[in-house]
């Protein structure tokens, strides 16, 4: 059982670049999330999925997209990546029903230049 | 606006001693709180806290919440040098996709 695999781990983008991150669960998990770490701002929501085929705007979402084909992959897209768009990339699943917590990935960091 | 804030936001401690990580929150149609310990990598679930003053305990770790005082303590008794990392609160909402509002973070230190 991977629970939520994240690739790459690490990527060093030009300005300008694109670049897609994928993230990997199988918990059967509905819901899906994206946030970005940055020091002293804690986790900031980005995108999200309630299901498959759903996606919907988090709190900081210019600047990227995401798509669910399938229930187990959520993609976060940069088509034109910015230096600040510097972050640790964090994608976390969650069962829709009863109290469970987040389970994360391993976080991808990025670096634009 | 919907916030979570945690204190203190950095803390340095020897091994052995107890300490104690303090969240509070302001959040709309509130669910559940949460702890998550974060070492180098992914954040590591700890507890959820739905009611108000039951303890959770695992190990070391307690929590308890504080629906009165919209609050909750995380304690950590006999602390390790293991335990050096960043403690996340964050607050779970009741919303369409249950929104997770995060802390800041405490930064704990643990020196032998």
């Amino acid at each position: 059982n991977a629970g939520v695999t994240q690739t790459p781990k690490f990527r060093v983008l030009k300005t300008g670049q694109s670049m897609t991150l994928l993230c990997a669960q199988d918990m059967n998990h509905e819901y899906m999330y994206w946030y970005r770490q940055d020091p002293g701002m804690g986790l900031r929501l980005i995108h999200y999925s309630v299901g498959e085929g759903t996606t919907a705007k988090g709190e900081v979402p210019d600047g990227y997209n995401v798509s669910r084909l399938k229930k187990q992959n959520f993609l976060l897209g940069l088509e034109s990546a910015a230096p600040s768009q510097t972050s640790v990339y964090f994608c976390a699943s969650r069962y829709h029903m009863g109290d469970y917590g987040y389970t994360f990935g391993s976080g991808t960091r990025l670096t634009v230049v | 606006e919907d916030k979570v804030v945690q204190s203190p936001l950095s803390l340095v401690v020897h091994e052995g001693d107890t300490v104690t990580l303090n969240c509070s929150y302001e959040v709309t149609n509130f669910r559940s709180l949460l702890w998550y310990k974060q070492e180098k990598k992914a954040p590591t679930f700890l507890f959820m806290l739905t009611s108000s003053g039951i303890e959770k305990k695992s190990g070391r770790l307690s929590s308890i919440l504080d629906k009165k005082e919209l609050s909750s303590i995380l304690n950590i008794t006999a602390t390790q040098t293991g335990d050096s990392a960043i403690y996340l609160c964050a607050v779970l909402r009741v919303t369409s996709y249950d929104k997770v509002i995060f802390g800041p973070g405490t930064s704990l230190s643990v020196i032998p």
